[in-house]
């Protein structure tokens, strides 16, 4: 199957300071990635749908400002955590679907965020 | 809006028993379904969609539009069956996924 990676799978960041996250697709072009956020024993939340070329669509609640989403292209999709603070410390997820395929969405491995 | 009800965060049951997770929706169109499995330490993947009614690994699941029932299950359950299960679900025409809390199943020997 197509293949979603993640990087990177674990950081650890000072508050304050930004964080980027990298999500790829590696064997097929996604002109729409997504990304998650997961709590602990907790489902996946929908964060922002990235589209390549164009602004991301935040979900409600969602802070644009803080949650960098850039998608430069077809196959690159980034996540900036910007001026992180503890509560920002999560696992985030991606997800990327094949441009010329079905509906099916493949994950990457998700990357765990803590903010000291 | 759509919401994904899974009512049980764990299921634990013997090797050999019959498994049924739980999945609830509230959608007022046409949903497609899906179940996803996320076994231990690795990515979430796709386990089945309710559109292509195949059954992988031995798991079923129909989509019981009275019901709002998308419910997994298997008629034998298998140590290598356990993980995490989720529910979700996509909204005609849309992009997104609405996922479940999730279940976790624990298969005992």
């Amino acid at each position: 199957g197509a293949v979603v990676s993640q990087h990177p799978s674990r950081v650890i960041c000072k508050s304050g300071t930004s964080v980027k996250i990298e999500c790829r697709s590696l064997d097929f072009q996604a002109t729409t990635m997504f990304w998650y956020r997961q709590f602990p024993k907790q489902s996946l939340m929908l964060m922002a749908t990235s589209n390549e070329g164009s602004k991301a669509t935040y979900e409600q609640g969602v802070e644009k400002d803080k949650f960098l989403i850039n998608h430069a292209s077809l196959t690159l999709s980034t996540l900036t955590v910007t001026s992180a603070h503890p509560e920002d410390s999560s696992f985030y997820i991606c997800s990327a679907r094949d441009s010329g395929g079905d509906t099916e969405a493949f994950f990457g491995q998700g990357t765990r965020l803590t903010v000291v | 809006a759509q919401r994904v009800t899974q009512p049980e965060k764990l299921l634990s049951v013997f090797k050999g028993a019959p498994v049924e997770l739980k999945c609830n929706y509230s959608y007022s169109g046409s949903p497609e379904l899906f179940w996803y499995v996320q076994y231990s330490r690795q990515r979430l993947q796709l386990l089945l969609r309710h559109i292509s009614r195949e059954s992988i690994k031995g798991f079923t699941a129909d989509l019981n539009k009275g019901e709002t029932s998308f419910h997994l299950k298997k008629p034998f359950a298998q140590e290598e069956d356990s993980a995490m299960y989720y529910c979700a679900l996509k909204a005609g025409g849309g992009n997104k996924l609405t996922f479940g809390t999730g279940t976790q199943l624990k298969v005992e020997l």
